[in-house]
């Protein structure tokens, strides 16, 4: 099964407007991280923003925002007021375990967002 | 603000031929990783290390695989005798390790290594 599924490989959204890139993931550990990447064409990594498991509330990071709900295993990002800049890939990537450990992340197959006028 | 650098940007080799990819991870950082991503697909682990041995590698990091911290800063991936396949975007990344934190990875700008 997968561990990272991000089921939307394109997505449109108009400039100034929100738009959601839905995660969903699978780990029976209880403790771990989600992230959010971003990967221009330019190819860099870019971190977006973190969600923990044991985190009460939802992240927020600017312009981004962090939908989770825990018993659905989703993660889900929110863009909100999208400039022509956030067109790229964004990956969502999964770290089991805690914090302090050297624990891979596994990503998603991602999802291509782009931005029109 | 401080970053992860690799070196060198792109790399173009025969096939069968030795490669090592640098990268110098965020100097306070303890922890360190590579991951490779082939055109167009997900970004795929390859191997994790940690005061001075791997902490954890993939099926991908086999015997032609190998990493190295030769000194203080750099850290490097060895790859042996290179295959077509081999051909991707080498990320290297580290982070903090520390349990209070949420261990961000910090990713390098990516080696793009190319096999004839």
């Amino acid at each position: 099964a997968q561990k990272i599924t991000q089921t939307q490989p394109g997505m449109f959204v108009q400039e100034k407007e929100a738009v959601t890139l839905d995660c969903t993931y699978d780990t029976s550990d209880p403790s771990y991280g989600l992230f959010w990447y971003k990967q221009p064409s330019s190819g860099e990594m870019i971190f977006l923003i973190y969600q923990g498991s044991y985190d009460q509330q939802n992240a927020t990071e600017g312009r981004y925002s962090l939908n989770f709900q825990k018993a659905r295993k989703s993660a889900n990002l929110v863009i909100s007021a999208s400039q022509l800049g956030d067109s790229a890939m964004y990956f969502c990537a999964m770290r089991e375990g805690g914090g302090g450990t050297a624990s891979k992340l596994t990503f998603g197959t991602g999802t291509r967002l782009q931005v029109t006028l | 603000e401080p970053e992860v650098t690799q070196t060198p940007s792109h790399q173009v080799t025969q096939m069968g031929q030795e490669v090592i990819l640098r990268c110098v991870p965020i100097s306070n950082h303890l922890y360190f990783y590579w991951y490779r991503q082939i055109l167009g697909q997900k970004v795929e682990f390859l191997v994790s290390f940690y005061n001075n041995e791997i902490s954890e590698k993939s099926e991908i990091f086999d015997d032609q695989f190998s990493v190295e911290r030769p000194d203080g800063s750099n850290f490097t991936l060895k790859i042996r005798s290179t295959k077509l396949e081999d051909s991707a975007m080498y990320f290297c990344a580290s982070s903090e390790g520390r349990w209070s934190s949420y261990n961000e990875q910090f990713f390098g700008p990516g080696t793009r290594l190319t096999v004839l």
